[in-house]
């Protein structure tokens, strides 16, 4: 069946550094791929998503491309600040999953001034 | 427009129990979808709910049920509780529940069971 695999975590970043958070799916067909974040105590937010090969989601600053070949989609971010410290995780919907969001196992970041 | 909101937000039970959990999803989406998340299990789908029919379940056990209604709020509930029943209870609606479509998350309701 389908499945998402991330990175393990807690990824430990001083403020301004480089993201790359790495997300690697199976799936049969072309699943659409999705990057959620959860702050504590909070729900899922949606931070950016991808729905075909080689389209790049976006959003405040962070960014993740639709990369059949290698079944990925990493989270990249160019600097990242103290108000990004959450746990963030990368998903996916198709056909074959009959619908539902399939979550990867979610990775803790930690963000120090 | 307003996002999904479900109630109560917190919730204690003890074993042996049941619980009715309520989700409104956001004005407009027919699809209602719940997820359970446990830090050992992580975010697991319990079932989605399409214009007040079940169209999809996931592996959990009978005691676990939900329900649609014509406003598309949705409910779910659980019979006798168990301790492993204590989770974060997650809401989600989607506008046509289409596979390209975004599911927008509720805050959760968190169940603790003594």
């Amino acid at each position: 069946g389908d499945s998402v695999t991330q990175m393990e975590g807690p990824v430990t970043l001083s403020e301004e550094a480089f993201l790359t958070i790495n997300c690697t799916y199976t799936a049969t067909g072309y699943p659409s791929l999705f990057w959620y974040v959860q702050y504590p105590g909070e729900g899922l937010q949606l931070l950016l998503k991808a729905t075909k090969a080689d389209d790049k989601g976006s959003n405040k600053g962070f960014e993740a491309t639709y990369r059949k070949e290698t079944t990925s989609f990493h989270l990249e971010k160019g600097s990242v600040q103290v108000s990004d410290s959450a746990v963030y995780f990368c998903a996916l919907r198709s056909w074959d999953s009959s619908y539902k969001l399939i979550f990867g196992s979610g990775t803790r970041l930690l963000v120090r001034p | 427009k307003a996002g999904v909101t479900q109630t109560p937000r917190y919730l204690i039970k003890t074993r042996g129990q049941q619980v009715t959990l309520s989700c409104s999803p956001i004005s407009g989406h027919r699809s209602v979808s719940w997820y359970q998340q446990t830090p050992g299990q992580g975010l697991q789908f319990l079932f989605e709910y399409f214009s007040e029919t079940q169209r999809n379940k996931g592996n959990f056990p009978g005691r676990f049920s939900g329900r649609q209604f014509s406003n598309s709020r949705s409910e779910m509930n659980v019979s006798t509780l168990e301790l492993g029943d204590s989770a974060l209870y997650l809401c989600a609606s989607t506008g046509t529940g289409g596979f390209t479509d975004t599911q927008y998350f509720g805050p959760g309701t968190r169940l603790t069971v003594l």
